[in-house]
């Protein structure tokens, strides 16, 4: 069965510092890969994907993300984060079929003080 | 463009009875999802629809969970009886027939007591 593993339960950054959080996936075949930010009290919403191309992939606000396909690993950066960038963040993953439901890690809780 | 509507957000019930969520796609998507997120989990699928099919309710506690869609545009989902445990967040989200991108609604939130 396919599942997603991200390191990372609880990260605490200053402002200005750099960011990565892991994510490790386990499936055989070619995949599409999330990541997703959730604020405090807000729904879900996309940072970024990967489809195919380029395994560097921008999203918005910042982040971007590196696929591995190697490693099985899609970790998410920032080079400096914001306090406003204090949220959960889930890593998700589907196989590349059309309509297929996301797989999603436990997530990462990340608190940046100002 | 409208978002994935869904209500209540909040919801208190006892334990044994029971409770039920509707959620309406972005206008056009053929794929519509529940999701369970528990305090401190990433969201578990529980049913996927295709249109007004089923395409994968593996994880849906089916003795106390139904979920429909009869016309292939909004669903609702049901508990009954609902237990402690089902306290969570219950996220409805949608996809279009073509690409792989997934959006949520805001979602509904239970707490069973």
């Amino acid at each position: 069965a396919q599942s997603v593993s991200q390191h990372n339960h609880h990260v605490i950054l200053s402002e200005a510092a750099s960011l990565e959080l892991g994510c490790n996936y386990s499936y055989g075949g070619t995949v599409n890969l999330f990541w997703y930010v959730q604020y405090p009290g807000q729904h879900l919403q996309l940072l970024l994907k990967y489809f195919s191309g380029d395994p560097l992939v921008k999203g918005i606000k910042g982040f971007e993300a590196e696929f591995i396909k190697s490693k099985f690993s899609f970790n998410l950066r920032k080079p400096s984060v914001q306090w406003s960038d204090t949220a959960e963040y889930f890593c998700a993953v589907t196989p590349q079929q059309a309509g297929t439901a996301l797989i999603f890690g436990k997530g990462t809780t990340l608190s940046v003080s100002s | 463009e409208a978002g994935v509507a869904q209500s209540p957000r909040y919801k208190i019930i006892e334990k044994r009875q029971s409770v039920a969520f509707w959620c309406n796609p972005i206008s056009g998507h053929a794929t519509l999802y529940w999701y369970q997120q528990i305090l401190g989990q990433g969201p578990k699928l529980l049913i996927q629809f295709q249109n007004n099919g089923v395409v994968d309710d593996s994880q849906l506690p089916k003795d106390r969970f139904s979920a429909e869609r009869l016309k292939g545009v909004d669903s609702t989902l049901k508990i009954q009886p609902a237990k402690l445990e089902d306290s969570a967040v219950y996220l409805c989200a949608s996809s279009p027939t073509t690409g792989n991108t997934i959006y949520f609604g805001e979602g509904s939130w239970l707490t069973v007591v």
